[in-house]
C-alpha cells in the first residue's frame, strides 16, 4: 500500500464549481497535513496546511482532516481556469521534516 | 522575504559524470530537505539537513549526498551519473522544528546523457 494516495485524475470541473480533491494515508502516527499547488514546468506551491481534525478554511480553499479515517480533503470553492494545475497531497511523518507526496492530481477548470 | 533559491537552474551531464546542486534557504530557516521529482516517481525524498547534520535520508543510493554549511545552505552532490537521475531536484526550507511547512525552490532541471 502506498504511503499517500491520490486519485490521478484528470478532474474536470466548470469554471465556478466546487473541486474537491481527496488524499489517503496509511501512517497513523502521521501529524501534519498539506497541500500543494504545482503548475507544469514550476515548483510545488504551499496552499494549505491543516494539523488538527476538521475543518480549515482560507479564501477560496478548504482542507478537511479526518485522522480517523486517515483522510485529508482540499475543496476549492468558484474553481477559476488559473486553478488548473496538479494538487499534491504531502503528509509529514511524526516530528521529522521529512514529507511524503502523493502523485497527485491533475484538475483541470474549463470555462 | 526572499523565498528559496537554487542553483543551477539547468544543466546538462553525461554519465558517469558527477553534479553538486545548491540550494540556500529562506532567511531564518535552519532545516533544508532535498526531493527528487520524475514523470514516473513523483517527488521523492532524499535527505534533510538541520544545522548541519543530516537528519533524515530517503531511499537512494549513496551515490547521493548532501550537506548543510553554518549559514544554513544546502549543497546536493550525486556522482556517477545515470540516465535515471534525470529529474527536477528540489529542495524545500523550513523552520525546522517539526510539523513546519515546507517552501520549495525553483528546482534544478538536470538532464543526464
Amino acid at each position: 500500500q502506498k504511503e499517500v494516495e491520490q486519485n490521478s485524475g484528470p478532474l474536470s470541473v466548470p469554471e465556478g464549481a466546487i473541486a474537491s480533491l481527496n488524499c489517503t494515508y496509511s501512517d497513523r502516527g502521521s501529524q501534519s497535513f498539506f497541500w500543494y499547488r504545482q503548475y507544469s514546468g514550476k515548483s510545488p506551491e504551499l496552499i494549505m496546511s491543516i494539523y488538527s481534525n476538521g475543518d480549515k478554511e482560507d479564501g477560496r480553499f478548504t482542507a478537511q482532516l479526518n485522522k480517523a479515517s486517515q483522510y485529508v480533503s482540499l475543496l476549492i470553492r468558484d474553481s477559476q481556469p488559473s486553478d488548473s494545475a496538479t494538487y499534491l497531497c504531502a503528509v509529514n511523518i511524526y516530528n521529522t521534516d521529512k514529507l511524503i507526496f502523493g502523485t497527485g492530481t491533475r484538475l483541470q477548470v474549463f470555462p | 522575504k526572499a523565498g528559496v533559491t537554487q542553483t543551477p537552474r539547468y544543466l546538462i551531464k553525461t554519465r558517469g559524470q558527477q553534479v553538486t546542486l545548491s540550494c540556500s534557504p529562506i532567511s531564518g530557516h535552519r532545516s533544508v530537505s532535498w526531493y527528487q521529482q520524475t514523470p514516473g516517481q513523483g517527488l521523492q525524498f532524499l535527505f534533510e539537513y538541520f544545522s548541519e547534520t543530516q537528519r533524515n535520508k530517503g531511499n537512494f543510493p549513496g551515490r547521493f549526498s548532501g550537506r548543510q554549511f553554518s549559514n544554513s545552505r544546502s549543497e546536493m552532490n550525486v556522482s556517477t551519473l545515470e540516465l535515471g537521475d534525470s529529474a527536477l531536484y528540489l529542495c524545500a526550507s523550513s523552520l525546522g522544528t517539526g510539523l513546519n511547512e515546507q517552501f520549495f525552490g525553483p528546482g534544478t532541471r538536470l538532464t543526464v546523457l
